[in-house]
């Protein structure tokens, strides 16, 4: 799985969008980009996950450059309980086996009144 | 509801003793994982599992052992060989084909 590097730390004010880059250069063609985030100590929960075009759900949008090298999560309005560590992984989507399912150190994200 | 099952949440042993941690899931999930979190730190993969039978050594297997003997179960055991044991440890599974990891809600081991 390539590797991924994230900021160890984010401060975003209520109400304001929380972007969160990561950068994964070394991604290759199959790797998809995955989000989750851990509030602490709870077990990390998926958000969203995309392969090169942009992707929006409920919780976030995903924007993955077009050299598919970097990746931005954005909370459009976040709140107090988005505080949490924010994981970005990089990973084939395989069927027949499991892959490991590697996570790095993540991005702290602190949201402020 | 379905989901995936830690017990316990918290767990103290003395130094030397062999634990079994349980996870649980009712997902019908082919994939389960076992993590560790040291505090501060991100997760670090133990072992994994594709299915029933069959598990492999994740990025830190020494000083633990699994077993995967039916689908919905893959316990952890912390063995006495395992040189620092406390740690808060993270169960998921996922569907082979769906992209989606479930977590549990962990088991923070202390030994002492």
């Amino acid at each position: 799985d390539a590797k991924t590097t994230q900021p160890p730390s984010m401060d975003c004010a209520e109400g304001r969008a929380a972007n969160l880059p990561c950068n994964h250069s070394t991604i290759s063609g199959n790797e998809y980009v995955y989000w989750y985030r851990q509030i602490h100590s709870q077990g990390p929960q998926y958000i969203i996950h995309g392969l090169k075009n942009n992707e929006t759900n409920e919780m976030a949008s995903l924007i993955i450059t077009e050299d598919r090298k970097s990746s931005t999560l954005i909370l459009p309005h976040a709140t107090l309980r988005d505080t949490a560590v924010y994981y970005c992984i990089v990973r084939a989507f395989e069927t027949g086996t499991a892959s490991k399912l590697t996570f790095g150190t993540g991005t702290r994200l602190q949201v402020t009144l | 509801d379905g989901g995936i099952t830690q017990s316990p949440k918290y767990l103290f042993r003395k130094e030397g003793q062999n634990v079994t941690l349980s996870c649980e899931q009712n997902l019908n999930h082919d994939a389960m994982y076992w993590y560790r979190q040291d505090p501060g730190q991100g997760l670090r993969l133990i072992y994994y599992s594709q299915i029933v039978n069959d598990f492999q050594k994740g990025d830190i297997a020494e000083g633990y052992s699994v077993s995967r003997e039916k689908k919905e179960s893959f316990p952890l055991t912390v063995t006495s060989a395992q040189k620092n044991p406390t740690a808060f440890y993270l169960c998921a599974s996922r569907q082979q084909e769906n992209t989606e990891a479930f977590f549990g809600q962990g088991t923070r081991l202390t030994v002492v």
